[in-house]
Order: C-alpha cells, then structure tokens, then sequence
C-alpha cells in the first residue's frame, strides 16, 4: 500500500559523527520535504525539494544537507556541523502546489539522539 | 517570527463535549489552512482543511471555521472522544505565484480528552 516510510525509527550517534536519515515514498509524489520538531517548537522546514536533482533551503538548513536523485528518495544527512541534532525528524511529500493548496502526508518520523 | 500561533500549548476537555482549537496568524496572504493531528512518537495525519473562500468547512465530527478579518481559525471537535487526545497543528499556505507554497505550522496544542 501507498505511503511515506522513513527508517529507521529511532537512531543514537555520538557527536561530532555524521547521520544520514532514509525517507522513500511510494505515492508518486513530486514534492518532499524534511522538518524536525523539538518540544513547543512546532514542525520547522529544513529542505525540500520539488523536483529530481533539485532542492531548495528552508529556515533551518544549517548543519543539513540533502539529495534527491531520484523521485521516490530524498535522504537527509544530519553532518556534525549541526549544534542541536537531537530531535524528532519529520519526511513528507505532496503533489505539487496547486495556487496555495498544498496536502502533505507524512511519514512516522526517526528520533535522533546525539550524545 | 511566528506567522502562525496556537496560544494554547494544552487543553483538557471531558469526554463527549465539544473541544475548541484555537490558530491565529499574521500574514494576510495566507489562503489556505489546515489542521494536522499527531500521536506521540508518530508522523501528523490530515484532519481538515480551508480556503479562505469560505468561512465553515465540516467533515463529522470536524469543523473548521475561519474568520478572515480577526486572521483566526478554530477547530470544532464534537462530541470529543479518548481517541481524539493528540496534539493538533494548524498550518497555513500562501500562493506566492511561481514560487513553492511552503505550509508554516503552528506550535501545536496538545488536546487531553478526560473520560
């Protein structure tokens, strides 16, 4: 059946290493999208991306980076550039916009622990 | 700049009576709203969404109202029921014309449904 997966649930790393997160989608999405959510933080846009081989920023993308080399993957490498990597990360993906209507479907999250 | 605020961070509501969400925003070009919910540990699911061409959208138990000129939202969960106890985000879109029309999401209330 259809959906986001991202694995794996949840991921321990020491500090200062690198951390690449995996979010595949089978729903034939152009549009996905990384957000992390800390508590009372709400959900932050890190990257997103609208199109094979092409992302964009959003408003948190320092200490992150991104591929999108093919439609159905778009991992996220957490690198030790980020000061707070802890946190719940969030993969969704989304037809694209159209005018402001925009549905987002998300996958399960990972939670990531840097110590 | 939190261009989409939910005031309240919780709410205790007795099982059976009505639950009411509350979302204010800043950006008068936000056209397009939405209410996520989302259990512990797991990615938000779509609940309810509307444009600003109407001011009531209903789906069972779910209603969302918008009040263009106070820039509020609110969302109607009756009867409320154990099942509904989550937290609850609201987002908001804009058309920027060409541009990716990126959700901005509130902080999220957590919603406690008491038996």
């Amino acid at each position: 059946d259809g959906g986001i997966t991202q694995s794996p649930k949840y991921l321990f790393r020491k500090e200062g290493q690198n951390v690449t997160l995996s979010c595949e989608q089978n729903l034939n999405h152009d549009a996905m999208y990384w957000y992390r959510q800390d508590p009372g933080q709400g959900l932050r846009l890190i990257y997103y991306s609208q199109i094979v081989n092409d992302f964009q920023k959003g408003d948190i993308a320092e200490g992150y980076s991104v591929s999108r080399e093919k439609k159905e993957s778009f991992p996220l490498t957490v690198t030790s550039a980020q000061k707070n990597p802890t946190a719940f990360y969030l993969c969704a993906s989304s037809t694209l916009p159209v005018g402001s209507v925009v549905l987002q479907y998300f996958g399960p999250g990972t939670r990531l622990t840097v110590t | 700049d939190q261009q989409v605020k939910q005031n309240s961070p919780s709410l205790s509501v007795q099982e059976g009576r009505i639950s009411i969400l509350n979302c204010d925003y800043t950006n008068s070009m936000f056209d397009y709203f939405l209410w996520y919910k989302k259990y512990p540990a797991e990615g938000p699911t779509f609940l309810i969404s509307i444009s600003s061409i109407k001011d009531k959208n209903e789906d069972g138990r779910f209603t969302v109202f918008l009040n263009k000129s106070a820039k509020h939202l609110s969302l109607h969960i009756v009867p409320s029921q154990p099942g509904d106890s989550a937290v609850y985000f609201c987002a908001a879109s804009a058309n920027y014309g060409g541009a990716t029309n990126k959700l901005i999401f509130g902080t999220g209330t957590l919603l406690a449904i008491q038996p």
